[in-house]
This record gives C-alpha cells, structure tokens and sequence, in this order.
C-alpha cells in the first residue's frame, strides 16, 4: 500500500517561512492535497491539486510537489496558522493520508 | 452554503455495533460522493471508505471490509456508516466528507465521537 511521510512537527518563527513536507514514491505524479486541523474541529481543505487554494484560503498558502516529495508552504506565519496539517492523495480506489504535522508558530 | 450535519456522540459497548448519521444539504446530494474519515485520539486521519449517493454503490478500505456499512436515503439527503464488532481501538472521531471530483474532500462534517468501553 501507498504511504506518505510527514516530520511529525515543525516550528516557525512568527512571521517566517513554514514549509512542511510529504513524502511518497514518486509523489510528483499524483494529485496531493493538504488540510488544516486545528484541535475539536474537523479538517479544512487548504490545498487541493498540488497548487491550487480554495476560496476564503490565504495567499500566504501555497503548494508544490515534485519527485518524490510535496511541499505546503506557510509565509508570514501568524498565530493563528498554528494546527496539524495532513497531506492526502489516492492510490488506486483507495484514498490516502499522510501521519500529519503539528505546525508552533514561535 | 452547503452543510453536513452529523448525529450525536455515541458510547458503545465492545462488540456491538454504531450507526452515525450525515445529514448534507445546501447542494444536489446525488451528485458528490460521501466519504468516511475517521481519527482517534491523538492520532491521524484514516480513510474509511466511500458511497455514491446517486446509485449506492459503495467502496470499502480493506481494513474494514465485513464490518462497515455505508448507506444512503435519497429523501432526506442522508449517508448512515454503521460499524459493528465494536473493540476498544474504534474509539474515534469520525467524520463524513464531501468528496470533490473523486479527489479531494471540500466539505466536512462536524465529526461524531464515538466511544467504545466496557
């Protein structure tokens, strides 16, 4: 079965750069899409396709995936910003998730 | 705007069986897939499985064949999962989720927690 491989936390100082990672074998070949969790509530979509951001999303999102790796990329982190990120994609009929990341903003 | 609405937390005890309700409106029901996510405690999100609402076909995770059920009713834009053979590690949140164009998941609903203990 298909797994996806993401740093259980990472830490950004506030107003810097958070990127978080998700590995899968040859990940840049499939549709990878990533939610925000943050705790008692259900996820938000944040990224979906790669690249694209829903509406209401902040441009400050943004997303890449290449290779063997997918990246979710954070700018000016604001409190606010700090929750689990999960990213997803489908291996066949069946969907998958990454273990997620616990993003701090410092 | 579209809303998924879910039953109410559950306690169950080992080795019986759930039923959780999602209740979606705001949209044409038939035409997305529900989809079922579950998360324990502390933990991630696992995918259960999926039902098309138009015909009822479903898809089941390996891991839960033989003991998830998914179904719909059409009239009142409802999906049901019912899991049985209840153990300790089912313990969890689980969520309905839109399914998006077989991809990704738009809308979620709020999750249902449901408990199992002796």
């Amino acid at each position: 079965s298909y797994e996806l491989t993401q740093p259980l936390s990472v830490s950004v100082a506030l107003g810097q750069t958070a990127r978080i990672t998700c590995g899968g074998n040859n990940i840049g070949s499939k549709n990878v899409h990533w939610y925000q969790q943050k705790p008692g509530q259900a996820p938000v979509l944040v990224i979906y396709r790669d690249t694209n951001r829903p509406s209401g999303i902040p441009e400050r999102f943004s997303g890449s995936n290449s290779g063997n790796t997918a990246t979710l990329t954070i700018t000016r982190a604001q409190a606010g910003d700090e929750a689990d990120y999960y990213c997803q994609v489908w291996d066949g009929s069946t969907a998958v998730f990454g273990g997620g990341t616990k993003l701090t903003v410092l | 705007q579209v809303q998924l609405v879910q039953s109410g937390a559950e306690v169950k005890t080992p080795g019986a069986s759930v039923k959780v309700s999602c209740k979606a409106s705001g949209y044409t029901f038939t035409n997305y897939y529900m989809h079922w996510v579950r998360q324990a405690p502390g933990q991630g999100l696992e995918w259960m499985g999926m039902i098309n609402p138009s015909g009822g076909s479903t898809y089941y995770a390996q891991k839960f064949q033989g003991i998830f059920t998914m179904t719909r009713d059409t009239s009142t834009s409802t999906v049901y999962m019912e899991l049985s053979s209840l153990r300790s590690e089912d313990t969890a949140v689980y969520y309905c989720a839109r399914g998006y164009s077989g991809s990704f998941y738009d809308y979620w609903g709020q999750g249902a927690l449901v408990t199992v203990s002796s």
